[in-house]
C-alpha cells in the first residue's frame, strides 16, 4: 500500500515551454501532497504544499505564478512550470501524507530538463 | 530553518560490514525520519522515531534518538551492495512537514 505516482518520469522541453507533472496517491487519499525539487547530489528543498480544494502554501523564494499547483482531487495534485527555462531543469518530487498521518510517501520523481 | 545534517556525507565500506550514518538538528522536534533515495528515484521512508523514543528497530536498521545532543544514529547492519543509496534524515518541527539534510551517500562493495 501507499503507493504514489508521478507522470512523466521524464521530461525535456524547449525554453518558453510550460510543462504539467502529475502527481498520484494511488491507494490512499490524500489530503496534503507536497512538492519538492532537488539539485544533483543535494537535499530536497520544499517548494509548496498542497491541501485538496484549497490553495497551495508556497515557501519562500518560490514563484506561484511559475510554479502552478493544483490539488483538484483528493489522489492527485499537479505541478505545471510555465514558461520554463534552463534554470529549471531539475529532478521535481511529490509526495502524499493520507489524514491525519505522519509519514509521506514518496512518488519516483520527474527529471525536467528544459533546452 | 530546521534541518537534520547527516554526517558522513559520503560513506563507502564492504558488503557485510556495519554502517552507521549520523544526523545532527538544531531545535527541539516532534519526530526524526530516515528516508533512503536510490540515485534519480524518489525517497522511501525507513523508520520514524518520535522525540519520547530513544531507540528503535526495523530489520536491519537500527535508528537512536538523543534528544539531549539534538542527534540521530542510522545503523544498517550486516551491509549489502542493494544498500547503496543515499540516506536522509528529516526532522519534523512543521507539524508533520520533514525538513531535509543534505544526506548520506553510501557506497557499499561487494
Amino acid at each position: 500500500g501507499a503507493v504514489v505516482s508521478q507522470h512523466p518520469s521524464r521530461v525535456i522541453c524547449k525554453s518558453g515551454t510550460s510543462v504539467k507533472i502529475e502527481c498520484r496517491s494511488l491507494d490512499f487519499q490524500a489530503t496534503t501532497m507536497f512538492w519538492y525539487r532537488q539539485f544533483p547530489k543535494q537535499s530536497l528543498m520544499l517548494m509548496a504544499t498542497s491541501n485538496e480544494g484549497s490553495k497551495a502554501t508556497y515557501e519562500q523564494g518560490v514563484e506561484k505564478d511559475k510554479f502552478l499547483i493544483n490539488h483538484a482531487s483528493l489522489t492527485l495534485s499537479t505541478l505545471t512550470v510555465t514558461s520554463a527555462h534552463p534554470e529549471d531543469s531539475s529532478f521535481y518530487i511529490c509526495s502524499a501524507v493520507a489524514g491525519g498521518k505522519e509519514t509521506q510517501y514518496f512518488g519516483p520523481g520527474t527529471r525536467l530538463l528544459v533546452l | 530553518s530546521q534541518q537534520g545534517e547527516e554526517d558522513p556525507q559520503a560513506l563507502s565500506i564492504q558488503e557485510g560490514e556495519n554502517a552507521t550514518m549520523n544526523c545532527s538538528y538544531k531545535t527541539s522536534i516532534n519526530n526524526l525520519q530516515w528516508y533512503r533515495q536510490n540515485s534519480g528515484r524518489g525517497l522511501v521512508h525507513l523508520i520514524l522515531i518520535r522525540s519520547n523514543e530513544r531507540e528503535k528497530h526495523s530489520g536491519r536498521l537500527r535508528v537512536t534518538l538523543d534528544t539531549s545532543k539534538k542527534s540521530s544514529s542510522l545503523l544498517i547492519t550486516a551491509s549489502r551492495a542493494a544498500d547503496t543509496a543515499s540516506y536522509f534524515c528529516a526532522t519534523g518541527d512543521r507539524g508533520y512537514i520533514p525538513t531535509f539534510g543534505r544526506g548520506t551517500s553510501l557506497i557499499v562493495h561487494p
